[in-house]
């Protein structure tokens, strides 16, 4: 079956704009994650939706950053402002149940340079 | 605040040597679940192993073997008779078991096997 789509996989901006990252999580999956992930790191928590709520936005950096999941299903994660700082490649995640003994399937990623 | 620290950042072997992977966590939970992610080179993190913090028991599956030893913090994960393709990244990750699933990753351990 398909796994988790992350569209686009590359996107270059200015430093400024604002941008938006798309997950189509497995069908089915009621949770979905977003992750940071920088060069030589492991991934670090963004954000969590269970059904269409976020239910922990802890990892949010600041209000900059925002993500909706209107419909349970696909997600979107949006910057405003972007920073050089923001370059990373942002990984989607999606699981059957909001259970921590669950694995996350993971997209490929969408790697972000802002120039 | 939990953490989770792989000490070894590259590793590097030649083709059916055994190699284990170092993870030390830390948690102020009881109960949490570690997982072993594996990244290759195409970017997608894999769910390769789990284990729960009320199981120490250490198991085998294939050429995969993981040690928890709780007393220690410590979930060391061992590849068998290294292949070419098991070239990749390994994540470490830990999630409490009220965190929903959002799980800490630690930075990664980038094993190259050699032919």
């Amino acid at each position: 079956g398909a796994g988790v789509s992350q569209t686009p996989s590359n996107k270059v901006t200015e430093k400024g704009k604002y941008v938006e990252l798309r997950c189509d999580p497995i069908s089915g999956h009621t949770a979905l994650y977003w992750y940071r992930q920088s060069l030589g790191q492991g991934p670090e928590f963004l954000i969590y939706f269970q059904g269409t709520g976020a239910a922990d936005d802890s990892g949010l950096p600041n209000d900059r950053f925002f993500a909706v999941r209107p419909e349970g299903s696909v997600s979107t994660l949006k910057i405003q402002r972007t920073e050089r700082g923001d370059s990373a490649v942002y990984l989607c995640a999606s699981s059957p149940l909001d259970s921590s003994y669950n694995e996350q399937f993971f997209g490929p990623g969408t790697r972000l340079t802002v120039l | 605040a939990q953490k989770v620290t792989q000490a070894q950042t590259e590793i590097s072997v030649v083709e059916k040597e055994d190699v284990t992977l170092d993870c030390v966590y830390e948690t102020r939970d009881t109960t949490y679940y570690l997982f072993w992610y594996k990244q290759p080179p195409s970017g997608e993190l894999v769910f390769l192993i789990r284990r729960n913090s009320f199981d120490e028991q250490n198991e085998i599956s294939g050429r995969y073997s993981w040690n928890f030893q709780k007393s220690t913090s410590s979930f060391n994960f061992t590849i068998t008779a290294s292949q070419v393709v098991d070239s990749a990244v390994y994540f470490c990750a830990l999630s409490e078991v009220n965190g929903a699933g959002k799980s800490t990753f630690g930075d990664g351990t980038t094993l190259t096997v050699k032919p």
